[in-house]
């Protein structure tokens, strides 16, 4: 599975847009971008995820460039409770069937 | 649905005591997971199991025994517990039939486990 790329820490502002990015250069044609949070103390928490195209359920956006070394989750409207760690993986579909490799990924922190 | 629960929430160990920690899941996953995370630190693969009497090593098995005997449990065993197994421990399940993926996760609650 391709390396991600993600700054360990970033301050928002309650109600804006928090943006994370992630870099990961080395995708492949077939590797998924995945995004999961984990509140403090919590289990972590699946968010979304996509290939090519950019993606949106209840929770969140995902936006990948055109040439998908990079990507952005978009929390539209942060509230206090979306402070959390936030882990970019990128991974092969395959079922499933091996686990998911989490590396430090950023902490975000919303600010009232 | 409780989705995925795990026994105990919290455990204090002597050095070289056994005990084994719980995971239960009611969404009829097919796949179940055993992670570690220690502090600052992403979670890590110990063991995971793709069905019912079915379970394979992680990235950092040793120390650690599974089973899964029926399909909506997974348990981890500590035979003889180690200081380096003081962590937080998540147990996870993905994969139903009617889903399709198995890469979307579901975690429990985590077990915090300390060794003296």
């Amino acid at each position: 599975d391709a390396k991600t790329t993600q700054p360990p820490s970033m301050d928002c502002a309650e109600g804006r847009a928090a943006n994370l990015p992630c870099n990961h250069s080395t995708i492949s044609g077939n590797e998924y971008v995945y995004w999961y949070r984990q509140i403090h103390s919590q289990g972590p928490q699946y968010i979304i995820h996509g290939l090519k195209n950019n993606e949106t359920n209840e929770m969140a956006s995902l936006i990948i460039t055109e040439d998908r070394k990079s990507s952005t989750l978009i929390l539209p409207h942060a509230t206090l409770r979306d402070t959390a760690v936030y882990y970019c993986i990128v991974r092969v579909e395959r079922g499933g069937a091996d686990g998911l490799t989490f590396g430090k990924g950023t902490h975000l922190i919303i600010q009232p | 649905n409780a989705g995925v629960t795990q026994t105990p929430k919290f455990r204090v160990l002597k050095t070289g005591q056994s005990m084994t920690l719980l995971c239960a899941q009611d969404m009829n996953h097919e796949y179940m997971y055993w992670y570690r995370q220690d502090p600052g630190m992403g979670l890590r693969l110990i063991h995971y199991s793709v069905g019912e009497g079915t379970t394979a090593k992680g990235e950092v098995p040793d120390g650690y025994n599974v089973s899964r005997l029926k399909k909506q449990n997974f348990l981890l065993g500590l035979e003889s517990a180690a200081p380096s197994q003081t962590s937080v421990y998540f147990c996870a399940s993905s994969y139903s039939l009617w889903q399709g993926s198995g890469e979307t996760q579901y975690f429990g609650p985590g077990t915090r486990l300390l060794v003296l």
